[in-house]
């Protein structure tokens, strides 16, 4: 199976600022991976993914950081803005066949005006 | 809107009574997943079928459960005799292959 882990419930930071939130996995064969950002009341919101052939990727503002060592994922937000306070969850997808994605717990990410 | 439609947005019923749910994916997506996300939690795998092929269950799954997608496109999601526990955001994704499965907003279902 797969357990993935927030390592934060909340995150508070200022308008600006940068924000990093973390995820962990168990599974050494998960392969696939994907960041969400959830809205009250909303579905899931792709943000971005990447593949454990990656180590890093980049979008408008955000960067997801895969380190397959220690089993780790990061969602790097710049200059967060009001508009990104929301729930994200990191989720994983394994290489067995298998093509549930399985989601973390969430963190929510309060920003400060 | 191209994206992922479910229907209805919201629903109320009686404990013992059946709930049908519907989604309708991107359209060239051939994958649509179902999941199932309470209160705090982040969502969890229910099924999943490429085009018409049911190819994976969760235990979540149970008996009273049940879905389908007869032509490939749209999928229902059944509940037979709800329980109190059965409420729940039920939500729809879908993708074309391994690529990032986009969510529907979800169905909302209260069982009182």
């Amino acid at each position: 199976g797969e357990n993935v882990g927030l390592h934060l419930p909340t995150l508070s930071v200022q308008e600006g600022d940068n924000s990093i939130i973390n995820c962990a996995y168990s599974n050494s064969a998960s392969d696939y991976f994907i960041w969400y950002k959830q809205e009250s009341g909303k579905g899931p919101q792709f943000i971005i993914d990447i593949r454990s052939n990656m180590d890093k990727r980049q979008g408008q503002r955000v960067t997801v950081l895969l380190n397959k060592t220690v089993k780790h994922l990061s969602l790097q937000i710049a200059a967060t803005q009001p508009g990104d306070s929301a729930v994200y969850f990191c989720a994983v997808m394994m290489d067995t066949g298998r093509r549930a994605l399985t989601f973390g717990s969430g963190t929510r990410l309060q920003v400060q005006p | 809107d191209t994206g992922v439609s479910q229907d209805p947005r919201h629903k109320i019923t009686k404990r013992g009574q059946n709930v049908t749910f519907r989604c309708d994916p991107i359209s060239e997506h051939n994958r649509l997943y179902w999941y199932r996300q309470t209160l705090g939690q982040g969502p969890e795998f229910l099924t999943y079928f490429q085009n018409e092929a049911q190819l994976e269950k969760s235990r979540l799954l149970s008996d009273r459960f049940s879905a389908e997608r007869p032509k490939g496109s749209f999928s229902t999601l059944e509940i037979q005799r709800t329980e109190q526990g059965d409420s729940a955001m039920y939500l729809c994704a879908s993708s074309f292959q391994d690529t990032e499965a986009f969510f529907g907003q979800g169905t909302r279902l209260t069982v009182v």
